[in-house]
């Protein structure tokens, strides 16, 4: 089956770190560029980084100021996103996401919760 | 504040067509940057609807509809039906001198009646 599968989320403190992961199977991951998209509790899409096929360029939205670091490792077939200096404003389900091309996205996650609270 | 504006919820009764609009700027749809369409059931993960402006993946039934004019985007949907009930969202690519990124849309509920 053609899947993504998000795991690491959970609760962490503010000022903290977390690594959120995305497995990939039923397809060639090293083909794709990857995203990553977060979605705040009942708030809409927003989206978070992109990194290309061959690891080649990494972007990130604006607004993380350097915080997060997306990668990958196509022998493990997984996507990763560090995240460093979470705030409460951080606290969103993290979904991961396939590229078709052009940023459209065709394959996603279930997502992954963090919540960033004392 | 979102970079591409949604109308917060459109509505319609069984059988009706709607359309949502998807209003950008010269830095993003009207530079000719691709705009894609997703549905987003209660509880799930979104799903691709449309992409590069008016193409359907497979599987997605044809009375949904893209189309793009200037800086903005429509979505339409034909033929309501109670399963589309659910929040959509486009998503097109941003380019500007602060910057570039991918961006959605503020996103829209649709309401069957």
């Amino acid at each position: 089956e053609v899947q993504l599968v998000e795991s690491g989320g959970g609760l962490v403190e503010p000022g903290g770190s977390l690594r959120v992961s995305c497995a990939g199977s039923g397809f060639s991951l090293s083909d794709y560029a990857m995203h990553w998209v977060r979605q705040a509790p009942g708030k809409g899409l927003e989206w978070v980084s992109s990194i290309t096929s061959t690891s080649t360029y990494m972007y990130y939205a604006d607004s993380l100021k350097g915080r997060f670091t997306i990668s990958r490792d196509d022998a493990k077939k997984s996507v990763y996103l560090q995240m460093s200096s979470l705030g409460p404003e951080d606290t969103a389900v993290y979904f991961c996401a396939r590229d078709r091309g052009t940023g459209a996205l065709d394959l996603w996650g279930q997502g992954t919760m963090v919540t960033v609270s004392s | 504040q979102s970079v591409l504006t949604q109308p917060p919820s459109v509505s319609g009764a069984p059988g009706q067509r709607v359309t949502i609009s998807c209003t950008g700027s010269s830095s993003n749809i009207g530079a000719g940057s691709d705009v894609h369409w997703y549905q987003q059931l209660p509880g799930a993960a979104p799903k691709l609807l449309i992409f590069g402006d008016m193409n359907r993946p497979s599987g997605v039934p044809d009375r949904f509809s893209g189309s793009k004019s200037g800086t903005s985007a429509s979505l339409a949907i034909t033929g309501l039906q109670a399963e589309d009930e659910a929040d959509y969202y486009c998503q097109s690519y941003d380019s500007s001198l602060s910057g570039s990124s991918y961006v959605f849309g503020s996103g829209t509920k649709v309401t069957v009646l």
